[in-house]
């Protein structure tokens, strides 16, 4: 069965800290792992996705197959970084689409 | 271009009801999938259409059920409704089913039942 784990429900930061909310899956193939960000009064929408390997308002993440983990970072947050991060997990195409999300990891950054 | 839609926005029900929820996908897009999220269990996946077909199913019981249109609109109903199925229902489309095509998600339809 396809997991994955956000082990803090809440991050505070204070805007231009680093910020690394943490993303671990278990799964036993070859995942599609994807970040979606709800801000506030928001529909929730994809923020990046592990295969394109881009840096989306200044946020990156890199899967690491080792340690089962896509943990999403940022150098310097920003108080509009304060929103509901999901970490979520496909297994593939086909007949078997479906996205896994963890639980959410709600930001704050502090000014 | 217009984004998913969902209809309606919030419903009241009482127990042992049932209700039906709508979903109109971005033009295009003929992949339809809906997710339950609450407090306690976050998002989880009900079930993803294609193509007027249902391709997969989550853990959930069989008073849950959906189904897709020729226009690749989606409903979902529940049946026989419990204090449990209080959640906001959400539903995403996508061009295709691809592991790695975007998700675009509608605003929800917030369900309470007393």
């Amino acid at each position: 069965a396809q997991r994955v784990t956000q082990p803090e429900k809440l991050l505070s930061v204070f805007k231009g800290a680093p910020v690394e909310l943490k993303c671990n899956y278990s799964y036993s193939g070859s995942p599609e792992l994807f970040w979606y960000v709800q801000y506030s009064r928001q529909r929730l929408q994809l923020l990046l996705r592990h295969i394109s390997r881009e840096s989306i308002k200044g946020f990156t993440a890199d899967l690491n197959k080792g340690e089962t983990s896509f943990h999403l970072k940022k150098p310097f947050a920003q108080e509009e970084d304060s929103a509901m991060y999901y970490c979520a997990l496909s297994r593939g195409g086909g007949s078997n689409y479906k996205l896994t999300f963890g639980k959410g990891t709600l930001l704050t950054v502090n000014p | 271009k217009a984004g998913v839609t969902q209809t309606p926005r919030y419903l009241i029900k009482t127990r042992g009801q049932q209700v039906t929820l709508s979903c109109s996908p971005i033009s295009g897009h003929r992949s339809v999938s809906w997710y339950q999220q609450t407090p306690g269990q976050g998002l989880q996946f009900l079930f993803e259409y294609f193509s007027e077909t249902q391709r997969n199913k989550g853990n959930f019981p069989g008073r849950f059920s959906g189904r897709q249109f020729s226009n690749s609109r989606s409903e979902m109903n529940v049946s026989t409704l419990e204090l449990g199925d209080s959640a906001l229902y959400l539903c995403a489309s996508s061009l295709t089913p691809g592991a790695n095509t975007e998700a675009f998600f509608g605003q929800g339809t917030r369900l309470t039942v007393v």
